[in-house]
């Protein structure tokens, strides 16, 4: 199976601050065939279901704010928020979809410091 | 509106069974293979099963194979879980999810459910 590290567990950030989550998968994620990165990225706030930010590494889903952007190919891949604002607090994980069994990270706590 | 909801979840004890639902609108369901993901307490997220979109074919996680098992129902729109030999470790909320494609496999999860929770214990 796939492992995806994600680091850190938890990241405190003061509001209008950047952060940056990263997430480590334990082989290349990229398909050569169509040269696409098969990593997500989802938001899980309290008592809601987890919302699709990110798919293909870097393709923001429609009505995701601007201020998430995804980077990273291969192993390596990183999800930014330019300026966070209180409604981000949330667990992250990044998923990867390039082999079954689908696998994600351990999620990481983003909080305001 | 797109959506997909959760029906089934309750307390039962080590070793029954449980069948959960997944009642989809809003969308083409034929379009879309449909998957199960679970998070158990204080744990992250773990995927269970999917199907694709006719049902043909399907996927289980290691942790549930052999005991679970998914179908789907294309006149009514529902998917079904029916989970068997259930364990301490199989208390969760599930989620059902849509699929970005219409196969099992290859697919990012873009449509979740509310969620139904799980409880297994004596």
């Amino acid at each position: 199976d796939i492992v995806l590290t994600q680091s850190p567990e938890s990241l405190p950030v003061s509001l209008g601050e950047a952060a940056t989550i990263n997430c480590k998968s334990s082989q290349s994620i990229l398909y050569s065939a169509n040269n696409k990165n098969y990593l997500a990225w989802y938001q899980h706030r309290p008592g809601q279901p987890p919302k699709l930010l990110i798919y293909w590494a870097s393709t923001r889903q429609s009505g995701v704010p601007d201020r998430f952007a995804g980077s990273g190919s291969g192993t390596d891949f990183t999800l930014t928020i330019s300026s966070l604002q209180a409604e981000d607090v949330a667990l992250y994980y990044c998923q990867q979809y390039y082999n079954t069994p689908y696998t994600f990270g351990q999620g990481t706590q983003l909080e305001i410091k | 509106e797109v959506r997909l909801e959760e029906s089934g979840g309750a307390w039962v004890q080590p070793g029954e069974s449980l069948r959960l639902s997944c009642a989809a609108s809003g969308f083409t369901f034929d379009d879309y293979a449909i998957h199960w993901v679970r998070q158990a307490p204080g744990k992250g997220l773990e995927y269970v099963s999917g199907i694709d979109y006719n049902g043909e074919n399907t996927y289980y996680g290691k942790s549930v194979k052999g005991r679970f098992t998914i179908s789907r129902d294309t006149s009514k729109n529902t998917v079904s879980l029916q989970m068997g030999s259930l364990r301490d470790e199989d208390m969760a909320v599930y989620y059902c999810v849509r699929g970005s494609t219409i196969a099992v496999k290859y697919n990012y999860f873009d449509v979740w459910g509310s969620g139904t929770l799980v409880t297994v214990s004596s």
